[in-house]
């Protein structure tokens, strides 16, 4: 079973619109938890870091919560451009081996 | 800093063949690199893991003599799938780290295509 939950599994969005992805783990021990964004066709490209202690965290329009009592996180995305269209995908870092767990990730289209 | 690139981005092969991926972390030394695959619509799948001078660790299910993993330089680590088919086609994407604990930095992977 994947030990990293992230829903919806797609979503379709208006350019200018906020939309909200979720994620839920069961890693344990937690390191951190980040969040990728990964255009077709290409690699991963980290959006957010964030570690036990941290609740929120911003990178430009996107912002990520982390509850790590009840192992979620979500990334918000605001007035959302037709650049953002990609797949996000949650990643959890293992804190003893240092093993990352990858969600299947939320793929957004955004439409004019 | 912190880049990571992939060669070739894309590759079309025939049945049978061999073909090698280079990872090459462009501004930093590797001590570590990872190598994954993703179908579509799926997240990546870690693969091997190698080490720069050591042999690489690889995942259950994973075949160490179907995909060679030569991890040479710190700058410099191969992925060679050996007699492939069309089943390997796949996204093949590797990162790189500094050290333990750090960060993992992705290449932009490449699209493997076996006819």
């Amino acid at each position: 079973k994947n030990q990293v939950e992230q829903s919806p599994q797609s979503l379709i969005i208006l350019e200018g619109k906020n939309c909200t992805l979720q994620c839920n783990y069961t890693v344990s021990p937690f390191s951190n938890l980040r969040w990728y964004k990964q255009d077709t066709g290409r690699g991963p490209v980290s959006l957010t870091i964030m570690t036990f202690s941290e609740n929120t965290k911003s990178n430009g329009r996107y912002t990520a919560t982390l509850d790590a009592d009840t192992k979620q996180s979500s990334l918000h995305i605001t007035a959302s451009q037709l650049s953002d269209s990609a797949s996000y995908i949650c990643v959890v870092k293992e804190d003893s081996w240092g093993k990352l767990q990858f969600g299947a990730g939320t793929q957004v289209v955004v439409t004019p | 800093g912190a880049v990571v690139s992939q060669h070739p981005s894309w590759v079309i092969c025939k049945s049978g063949t061999s073909v090698k991926i280079e990872c090459r972390s462009l501004d930093f030394q590797a001590t570590t690199m990872f190598w994954y695959r993703q179908f579509p619509k799926q997240s990546l799948m870690l693969m091997a893991t190698s080490n720069e001078g050591s042999k690489a660790t690889y995942e259950q299910g994973v075949e160490k003599d179907k995909f060679l993993i030569n991890h040479a330089s710190l700058t410099l680590s191969t992925l060679t799938v050996t007699s492939a088919h069309p089943e390997d086609s796949s996204f093949y994407i590797c990162s790189a780290r500094r050290g333990f604990g750090n960060e993992q930095f992705f290449g932009p992977g490449t699209r493997l295509t076996v006819l």
